[in-house]
């Protein structure tokens, strides 16, 4: 089945610089790649994804780009904000049924 | 109020007791998921449901129970708390055709004393 590891375990940085997560996947086939982002005390809210046809995708300060070759795509956050601070997962397809498995999240301080 | 809600928030159980979280979704989404999540581990799959009737395990399935009886509910049972199901609980829900476009409940966090 897919795994999916994911680095760093915790990132800090100053507001206004950017931020990247890597993620990593083991299926060839797999074809959908999400990013949830976790406020505390909430649960994951989905922010971006890539369909594995397209290399990069971007959404106003974020943007995630796909290496199907190597097998990673990179959740990337540009002029960072103190309210971009929480959990980030990335996720892939799982066998059947419209499931996902999850990295094991980065959690984000950006510090003012 | 539509959208997917998770009861209780916080619960507090005994080693042995039985349990059950609530999951509960306005949509008539035909999949729904329980997840898991520990530290160091994200977020695990404990069970799913792809219809009415029709659930399967995930990834960590043992010492759960699930039951989809209506298409808006489903409910996870903890047959006999043990303390390594201490977690927080996530519900996650998503309409068939939309692949993979979860939408989670703010979860319960279950702790087994």
């Amino acid at each position: 089945g897919e795994n999916v590891e994911q680095h760093p375990s915790t990132l800090s940085v100053q507001e206004g610089d950017s931020a990247v997560i890597k993620c990593t996947y083991s299926d060839s086939a797999s074809n959908y790649f999400p990013w949830y982002k976790q406020e505390l005390g909430k649960g994951p809210q989905l922010i971006i994804d890539i369909r594995s046809n397209v290399g990069e995708k971007k959404d106003q300060r974020i943007a995630v780009t796909l290496n199907k070759t190597a097998k990673h795509f990179s959740l990337h956050i540009t002029e960072t904000q103190p309210e971009d601070s929480a959990v980030y997962f990335c996720a892939a397809p799982g066998t059947g049924f419209q499931k996902l498995v999850f990295g094991t999240g980065t959690r984000l301080l950006v510090s003012p | 109020d539509a959208g997917i809600t998770q009861s209780p928030r916080y619960k507090i159980t005994e080693t042995g007791r039985q349990v059950t979280l609530m999951c509960h979704q306005t949509w008539s989404h035909s999949y729904m998921f329980w997840y898991r999540q520990d530290l160091g581990h994200g977020l695990r799959l404990i069970y799913y449901s792809a219809a009415a009737d029709i659930t399967d395990k995930g990834e960590v399935p043992d010492g759960y129970v699930v039951s989809r009886s209506k298409t808006e509910n489903f409910p996870l049972t903890l047959e006999s708390a043990t303390r390594s199901q201490t977690s927080v609980y996530f519900c996650a829900s998503s309409e068939s055709g939309n692949e993979y476009g979860y939408t989670f409940g703010s979860g319960t966090r279950l702790t087994v004393v």
